[in-house]
Parts: structure tokens; C-alpha cells; sequence
């Protein structure tokens, strides 16, 4: 069974549009994460959730917002969509705590025309 | 400057070769990950470390927290084991970890 599982694997849709992506996880982690590759492949972080709780909530443009209906799913809607979104995005999750190893599920490649 | 450097940018390696990546970091951390990616995409977490040294079948991780610098090294290395290896550093409560900019290894048979 997939550890961390991501929903769509591929997203190409026009500028302005809305859309979601969603993040699932088995393994009965309490934190999640968002992480945005660029295309010079540099990973940043975006958001993390802890028990359904927004414990990280990097410099993103509020036209990302990312909603934990509990604490196994982290899905992240985007609106207004624009060139520079394009990107991989990557939901991530591990134990809570400081030194815990992260889960990456196999990303979302997205491409705004 | 990144607050996370990794070198080199770009390897290139014979199949056998003994390879060494380096990460050296400028804030405090609780722990230092190395992360592989491979050209589909996926991203692995290799080792999780915060002292010493950790090794697992043919890669061996290790950490010099006074000298703020890892290492990732790569014995009898396999065209297999080409992908882009990534170092990235936790720290605080929140467990969020800032990237280094990766290692594309290439290993030619």
C-alpha cells in the first residue's frame, strides 16, 4: 500500500483557474507537509499541519490555502492560478517531533498555461 | 548565500568509484537529512542523523555538528545510484527543513 499517496499526478489547466490537490497518508502520522519544486529543482517548504493544526505557513501568496479535514489528508487549493505556479508539489508527512524522518509522497506536477 | 550549500552541483563517477557529497549549514538544527530523487521524481529519505555516523548497505552518512558539515559517501558506486541527492536541516519545534540546492550524480557503467 502506498505510504503517502498525491491526487492528481499531473495538472496542466489555464492561468486564472482554481484548482486542488489533494495528499493522503497510511501512516498514522500526526504532521503534514507541503513542499513546492521549482524548476531548478530547489525543494522550499509552504505549509505544515499538526493534528489538523497549521503549525507552518511559509511567505505563500494567500491564493494558496491548504485545508486538513483530519489528520491522515492536507490538500492544497489554489486559486487564480498563474504561469509561475508551475511547478512539482510534494506532500510530505512524519511523526511529530523534532527528529523524525519525512514521508514524501511521489508529487504533483503542475503546468499553468 | 543558502543557508544550506551543497557540494559539488554536479558528479560525474565510473562505476566502482568511492563518491563523497558534502552539505555545510549555517543555522542550528536538530537533525540533517539526505534525501535521494531520481529522474522519475520520487523522493527517498535515505538517513535522518543529529551525531555521528549511520551507515546503510553501500551508503554511509556522517555529521560534524561543531563544523555545521555532512557528508554522504557512496561505496562501489552503481549507474543505479544516479539520481540528485539532497541535503536539508530540521530544526524547532515545527520539524521544518530547509534544502540544499542537490547533486546530480551521474554513474556511468
Amino acid at each position: 500500500d502506498t505510504a503517502v499517496s498525491q491526487t492528481p499526478k499531473y495538472l496542466v489547466t489555464q492561468m486564472g483557474n482554481d484548482k486542488s490537490i489533494k495528499c493522503e497518508q497510511n501512516l498514522g502520522h500526526d504532521t503534514m507537509y507541503w513542499y513546492k519544486q521549482d524548476s531548478k529543482k530547489f525543494l522550499k517548504i509552504m505549509f505544515s499541519y499538526n493534528n489538523k493544526e497549521l503549525i507552518i505557513n511559509e511567505t505563500v501568496p494567500n491564493r494558496f490555502s491548504p485545508k486538513s479535514p483530519d489528520k491522515a489528508h492536507l490538500n492544497l487549493h489554489i486559486n487564480s492560478l498563474e504561469l509561475g505556479d508551475s511547478a512539482v508539489y510534494f506532500c510530505a508527512s512524519s511523526a511529530h517531533g523534532r527528529e523524525e524522518t519525512q514521508y514524501f509522497g511521489p508529487g504533483t506536477r503542475l503546468l499553468v498555461l | 548565500k543558502n543557508e544550506v550549500e551543497q557540494s559539488p552541483q554536479n558528479l560525474t563517477a565510473q562505476e566502482g568509484e568511492f563518491i563523497t557529497i558534502n552539505c555545510s549549514y549555517s543555522v542550528g538544527i536538530s537533525a540533517l537529512h539526505w534525501l535521494q530523487q531520481h529522474p522519475g521524481g520520487g523522493i527517498v529519505s535515505l538517513f535522518m542523523l543529529s551525531s555521528g555516523k549511520k551507515k546503510h548497505g553501500r551508503l554511509i552518512a556522517t555529521i560534524n555538528i561543531q563544523e555545521k558539515h555532512s557528508s554522504l559517501h557512496i561505496t562501489a558506486s552503481h549507474p543505479r545510484d544516479s539520481a540528485v541527492y539532497i541535503c536539508a536541516v530540521g530544526g524547532g519545534a515545527t520539524n521544518k527543513l530547509i534544502f540544499g540546492t542537490g547533486t546530480l550524480l551521474a554513474v556511468q557503467p
